[in-house]
């Protein structure tokens, strides 16, 4: 099945940019999907289709998708930021369409 | 608005079954499909299956095949995983979530979660 990888942590400042990298096997020709979990919450879909935002996620979020790596950008951070982001693609030609990676905690210093 | 309400939390003996319902609302249940996805303690999420509202088409990760099914009730727009021969290894949380309309897959509004604890 398809393997998404992702970094354990990410850490940085309050006002600067994280970025959250998932990458995969040709994953530039994938439909990728962020989602953010804070703790004892359900996930939270922040970008879906590479870059494209639901209603009521701040411009803040972004994402990109590309060769072998998906990033998702998190401008001018903010301390309600810091949770566990996850990366999904739709891959239909697997026996595991719906695949996640492993998760990034994102903490906000 | 969109909504997805799961049913209560569930302690389960090794070797029983265990059926999660989850309600829809505020959408046209048969537009959608939904995932289920669960999270054990402390661990990321796992995938473990879709189903098409529309015709009950089914996908389940494989690792579950053979102990999992999913089902949907259109009549009252409720989606059911049932997972079977519980193990220690399936305390987790599970969610169902509204995914895939007709032009990708992502879920959108996801259910409250139901923690299901299988011990002895």
């Amino acid at each position: 099945s398809y393997v998404l990888t992702q970094p354990p942590s990410v850490s940085v400042a309050p006002g600067q940019t994280a970025r959250i990298t998932c990458g995969g096997n040709n994953i530039g020709s994938k439909s990728v999907h962020w989602y953010q979990q804070k703790p004892g919450q359900a996930p939270v879909l922040v970008v879906y289709d590479d870059s494209d935002r639901p209603s009521g996620i701040p411009e803040r979020f972004s994402g990109s998708n590309s060769g072998n790596t998906a990033t998702l950008t998190i401008s001018r951070v903010e301390a309600g930021d810091e949770a566990d982001y996850y990366c999904q693609v739709w891959d239909s030609s697997s026996d595991h369409p719906g695949v996640f990676g492993g998760g990034t905690k994102l903490t906000v210093l | 608005q969109v909504q997805l309400v799961q049913s209560g939390a569930e302690v389960k003996k090794p070797g029983a079954s265990v059926k999660v319902s989850c309600k829809a609302s505020g959408y046209t249940f048969t537009s959608y499909g939904i995932s289920w996805v669960r999270q054990a303690p402390g661990q990321g999420l796992e995938w473990m299956g879709w189903i098409s509202a529309y015709n009950g088409n089914t996908n389940y990760a494989q690792k579950l095949q053979g102990r999992v099914t999913m089902t949907t009730d259109t009549s009252t727009s409720t989606a059911y995983m049932e997972l079977r021969s519980l193990r220690s290894d399936d305390t987790a949380v599970y969610y169902c979530a509204r995914s895939c309309s007709s032009t990708s897959c992502y879920s959108d509004y996801w259910g409250q979660g139901t923690l299901v604890t299988v011990s002895s």
